[in-house]
């Protein structure tokens, strides 16, 4: 079965600093992979997608994630946090049609 | 705005009671999915219909269920409803077969 386990929780930044988010799939065969963004009181927000085209992956609002086959992770990055970027974070991997999220992690900014 | 709307934004009800929350797709989307985000049990999958038949099923109780009508737009029946069943229900849609969900922006059901 398809899975990811994004390791920590909640992850606290400085305004400015680097946002690093990671995110570990299992799957025999290269999966889709995405990263979502929920804002507080929102709807989930597709923030990026890796569908085998290119192993790194830009998205919206400055966000980046790399696919590393040999290590099975698709960590998602910002050179730079912004106050804005308070929310909650999610890696999801597909085969097919159904979605699995991870547990998701929660980033705080601090100014 | 993902063009996912859901109906009603916030619900609350008493245990043993029978909800629907319902969900228009984008325009043009074939795919619905419905997902229960809890504090305890994260974001799970619960049910898929493609253009008006199931399709996939996940972690759907059998109190629950789902579908899908000619128009496209979907409903979630949920009954004897308990405590445990409040949660935050989404709705996403997709273009297809194809892997990326448009998600809309959530019903709050609270069970008293």
């Amino acid at each position: 079965a398809q899975s990811v386990t994004q390791l920590g929780s909640h992850v606290s930044v400085s305004e400015g600093a680097l946002v690093l988010l990671r995110c570990n799939y299992s799957s025999s065969v290269p999966p889709y992979l995405f990263w979502y963004v929920q804002y507080p009181n929102q709807g989930l927000q597709l923030l990026l997608k890796y569908t085998s085209a290119a192993t790194l992956v830009k998205g919206i609002n400055g966000f980046e994630a790399e696919f590393k086959k040999s290590e099975t992770s698709f960590h998602l990055t910002k050179p730079s946090a912004h106050m804005s970027d308070a929310a909650e974070y999610f890696c999801a991997v597909s085969r097919g049609d159904k979605l699995s999220f991870g547990a998701g992690t929660t980033v705080t900014v601090r100014a | 705005d993902s063009g996912v709307t859901q109906t009603p934004k916030h619900l609350i009800t008493a245990t043993g009671q029978r909800v629907t929350l319902r969900c228009s797709p984008r325009s043009g989307d074939l795919s619905v999915y419905w997902y229960q985000q809890s504090l305890d049990q994260g974001l799970q999958f619960l049910i898929q219909y493609y253009n008006g038949e199931e399709r996939a099923k996940g972690n759907i109780l059998e109190r629950f269920s789902a579908q899908q009508f000619p128009d496209l737009h979907s409903e979630l029946n949920l009954s004897s409803l308990e405590l445990g069943d409040s949660a935050l229900y989404f709705c996403a849609s997709s273009p297809d077969r194809g892997n990326e969900q448009f998600f809309g922006p959530g019903t709050r059901l609270t069970v008293l």
